[in-house]
């Protein structure tokens, strides 16, 4: 099947840092998806993007759609305690009931 | 507000025990997904299903069954679990049509002993 690369795998930052990660992939998407997930739960959507080059906000996260339609990134800006967790991308090609591909996951450590 | 449910947080089987995983949506969504989380391989599509009595394969449904008799419940069955399926099991479900946006469950962490 399709596979995202995300990077970093995993960060550890002190609280007030910004944080940028990233997804790339060899197959082009129509959707990128961000979600997160916490400890003891299950995956929540950030944000979603669906045009190429599309840049879209959610408060302090800011993602953007590659204009190639193989890439996207999220940033956080001023990072603190609560965006600790595992931050997953997702592509979606589009057409059927298909499920997402989703990369392996970025795990955020925020120091105080 | 959105609501997938998973009947149980928690599970431990024994190997060669058949286990039937639970999710339960309340938001009349025809499209439901089941998928294992492993530390370092990510979210891994099992089987997802159109609507009521149609199901799909994802990318491992070896070892896996699924049932959809009602459109608000989709179970996972396995069928003679085995040490190597211990793994959080995350059910999800989606608005037919609506693109991409995936409803996820809090997960069932099921070791098999």
């Amino acid at each position: 099947g399709q596979q995202l690369n995300q990077s970093p795998q995993s960060m550890f930052i002190q609280e007030g840092e910004d944080v940028s990660m990233n997804c790339t992939s060899s197959s082009i998407f129509n959707t990128w998806l961000w979600y997160k997930q916490e400890p003891g739960e299950g995956p929540v959507l950030l944000i979603a993007l669906y045009k190429a080059g599309e840049l879209t906000s959610n408060g302090r996260l800011t993602a953007q759609f590659g204009i190639t339609r193989k890439d996207s990134f999220l940033n956080i800006s001023a990072s603190i305690p609560s965006d600790v967790g595992i931050y997953f991308c997702a592509g979606h090609t589009g057409g059927g009931a298909d499920g997402l591909t989703f990369g392996k996951g970025t795990h955020l450590i925020i120091q105080p | 507000d959105v609501k997938v449910t998973q009947s149980s947080r928690y599970l431990v089987k024994r190997t060669g025990e058949k286990v039937f995983l639970e999710c339960v949506q309340d938001m009349d969504h025809e499209n439901m997904f089941w998928y294992r989380q492993d530390p370092g391989l990510g979210l891994r599509l099992i089987y997802f299903s159109y609507d009521v009595k149609m199901k799909e394969k994802g990318d491992i449904p070896e070892g896996y069954s699924v049932s959809r008799e009602k459109k608000e419940r989709f179970s996972l069955i396995l069928e003679s679990a085995s040490t190597n399926q211990t793994s959080m099991y995350l059910c999800a479900s989606r608005i037919q049509g609506t693109g991409s946006k995936l409803f996820f469950g809090s997960g069932t962490q099921l070791s098999v002993l």
